[in-house]
């Protein structure tokens, strides 16, 4: 069984604030590490798909870092708007074809 | 990318009986799978829908409580059979295109068994 966990739980923030969350995940047979934002009655959206130890990904004002040596990945949102609130979910995968394996998510609440 | 619909997007079901879920995918795909999430819960993997036969499910599920269809690369179904209170959920479609480190997802059906 693949224990992959995300901290924190949940998150308030300011609107403006940066933030940032954990993932950790089991640092052997590491193939892809998948983050996922998730509103309410819509589609898990995917953010990144990350392959490589040291890799640095960024989409707007949200940007995530991989360590596959340690097994964790960091996601960081720049300048928090209200329109960032949602569930971000992050999912190992040990090869290509095979499961995701999700962690339990980090619920992200942004105050106006 | 894909565009994946799922029907319907919620339902409230009595205890014994059984929903189908659909899932339709707008492009053609090689691999589909079924997650569920239970309140509080992470997601979890039930099963790969495999075209044209029998699904791979994952421990912990068996084909006569969410026996899949997969009649073709772009749809596939999930039934909840014989549905008890503990199956209230919600019930994800996913999708991985050939040569895609990617997997896209459905909205979601959120389950309520009465």
């Amino acid at each position: 069984i693949l224990n992959v966990e995300q901290s924190p739980q949940s998150l308030h923030v300011q609107e403006g604030d940066s933030t940032n969350f954990t993932c950790s995940f089991p640092s052997s047979n590491f193939y892809a590490l998948h983050w996922y934002r998730w509103e309410t009655a819509k589609s898990p959206e995917a953010l990144f798909v990350m392959t490589l130890n040291g890799d640095e990904k960024k989409k707007g004002r949200i940007s995530a870092t991989l360590n596959t040596k340690e097994g964790y990945s960091y996601l960081y949102i720049k300048g928090s708007q209200p329109e960032d609130s949602a569930t971000y979910l992050c999912a190992f995968r040990v090869n290509a074809g095979n499961m995701l394996t999700f962690g339990g998510g980090t619920r992200l609440m942004v105050k106006p | 990318s894909a565009v994946i619909s799922q029907k319907p997007s919620r339902d409230i079901c009595q205890r014994g009986t059984s929903l189908t879920i659909q899932c339709q995918v707008d492009s053609q795909v090689t691999m589909m799978f079924w997650y569920r999430q239970q309140p509080g819960q992470s997601l979890t993997l039930i099963a790969t829908a495999n075209q044209g036969s029998e699904a791979t499910y994952e421990s912990g599920f068996v084909i006569d409580k969410f026996p899949i269809s997969r009649p073709n690369l772009t749809f596939s179904t999930l039934t909840v059979s014989n549905m008890s209170p503990e199956d209230s959920s919600i019930y994800l479609c996913s999708a991985e295109l050939a040569g895609s480190y990617e997997q896209f997802f459905g909205p979601g059906t959120r389950l309520t068994v009465l």
